[in-house]
């Protein structure tokens, strides 16, 4: 069965040191990947998606995701924090062998709650 | 471009009464779904519809809810004799279509937070 892990509940950083909110995933085939940021009472925005190519890919605000095949991850990271990167985080796939309609729905992790220190 | 639009924001509803959500997909979009949000969980594919079409509604639950998206005006995610468990927040998502949607990147709505009294 299709599945994401987000496996920290909460990340916590000082402003200006890198952040890594990790993510792994499990797919029968090769997997689509998102991110997305929510704000507090707010809806969902999308930050960046793997979908194939180059392993490294780079998003809104900074943020960039790298795809591991092999260790089935697509950790998010920052080089530097910011206090306004304060939000809770969630990693979503997509199995793209699926067939008919299911093809169309995300598959969410729990999400991670990232704090920005000043 | 205005983005994806719910409304109500926020609806309470007392326990038997039925709550209608709408959602407004962004211009030019023409596939719609529909996730549920418990505290502190993420988010719960419900369905998936295109114009007068259900796609997938294996996240739906069997009793009680029901969605549609007629040829004009919004899709509605309607919820029949609400219960308190029902409580939750309902997110709209659209996506452009005409090709896979499994590369298609869903833009999400703010959201309708559902309170059953």
């Amino acid at each position: 069965a299709q599945s994401v892990a987000q496996p920290e509940d909460q990340v916590n950083v000082a402003e200006g040191n890198p952040l890594t909110v990790k993510c792994t995933y499990s797919v029968s085939g090769n997997p689509y990947l998102f991110w997305y940021v929510q704000y507090p009472n707010r809806g969902l925005q999308f930050l960046l998606k793997y979908i194939t190519g180059d392993n490294l890919v780079k998003g809104s605000y900074g943020f960039e995701a790298e795809f591991n095949k092999s260790q089935t991850s697509f950790h998010l990271k920052k080089p530097s924090a910011l206090v306004s990167d304060s939000a809770l985080y969630f990693c979503a796939v997509r199995d793209p062998t699926k067939r008919g309609g299911s093809q169309g729905n995300l598959i969410f992790g729990k999400g991670t709650k990232l704090s920005v220190k000043p | 471009n205005a983005g994806v639009m719910q409304n109500p924001r926020h609806l309470v509803r007392r326990r038997g009464q039925e709550a209608r959500l709408r959602c407004s997909p962004m211009k030019g979009h023409s596939h719609v779904y529909w996730y549920r949000q418990l505290p502190e969980e993420g988010l719960k594919f419900m369905v998936y519809l295109q114009k007068e079409n259900i796609i997938d509604e294996s996240g739906m639950p069997k009793e009680r809810f029901s969605a549609e998206f007629p040829k004009e005006g919004p899709s509605i995610l309607r919820i029949q004799q609400v219960v308190r468990g029902d409580s939750a927040a309902y997110f709209c998502a659209s996506s452009p279509g005409g090709g896979m949607p499994t590369g298609e990147t869903q833009y999400f709505g703010p959201g309708t937070r559902l309170l059953v009294l």
